[in-house]
């Protein structure tokens, strides 16, 4: 079975430019989720979708948005990049809330994309 | 606002040695806790899941327990190896969109 898939491995842009990260989930796995892991500030979570529909939203402003495809795999966008966004995009899946024992389902990461702005 | 914390941020132990790292949080109100290891520039892989009815996970050397009264959570490591040097996180699932909140991590170092 594959895990899930980011791409690309490493981005680099300027100040001001936009951003397109990607993620595809596990088979089967309909929610798609994504953090950043930016350097001395652990774990943030970002944005979560399910079945084609943005569900959560973390502490972020609004040019960090982002889709889901049908075929459940997503994209993140980062507009207007600052030189703060420079951190490592982490993307992880699990089955649908509606699946029976969706609270207890773990998470499957992926190995990120590894975003620099210079 | 649920607050994860993980203690020691970092760890240096001989090969062979037991060990525990710990996590807290500050709302019991979680359906689960979860903990990760993350190799340098890597993602996260699930080590132990555990449900917020349960008391422990156990998988090879690795026990992880929970205490949901305290807010509390180890993650036991026995015979720890070189290969066990990464960052541990903890992370906990809470309801309101089924957000799940990180630790900062332990990192920690087996020297062979």
């Amino acid at each position: 079975e594959a895990g899930v898939t980011q791409s690309p491995t490493h981005l680099i842009k300027t100040r001001g430019q936009q951003a397109t990260l990607r993620c595809s989930p596990i088979s089967g796995h309909t929610s798609v989720y994504w953090y950043q892991q930016a350097l001395g500030l652990g774990l943030q979570f970002l944005l979560w979708y399910d079945e084609g529909e943005e569900r959560n939203r973390g502490n972020f402003p609004p040019r960090f948005s982002g889709r889901q495809f049908p075929n459940y795999s997503s994209e993140l966008n980062v507009n207007a990049l600052e030189l703060e966004d420079s951190a490592l995009y982490l993307c992880a899946s699990s089955p649908s809330p509606g699946t029976a024992g969706y609270s207890n389902q773990p998470q499957h990461f992926g190995d990120g994309t590894r975003l620099s702005i210079l | 606002k649920q607050e994860v914390t993980q203690i020691p941020a970092a760890l240096s132990v001989p090969e062979g040695e037991n060990l525990v790292l710990n996590c807290s949080f500050t709302d019991s109100a979680i359906y689960n806790l979860q903990w990760f290891r993350q190799d340098p520039g890597k993602g996260l892989t699930s080590l132990l899941l555990i449900q917020s009815s349960q008391r422990e996970q156990t998988s090879g050397r690795l026990n992880a327990s929970l205490d949901k009264s305290s807010g509390r959570s180890t993650l036991y490591i026995a015979a720890s190896q070189p290969g066990d040097s990464a960052t541990y996180l903890c992370a906990v699932k809470v309801g309101g969109g089924f957000k799940t909140i990180f630790g900062a991590g332990t990192r920690l170092f087996v020297k062979a």
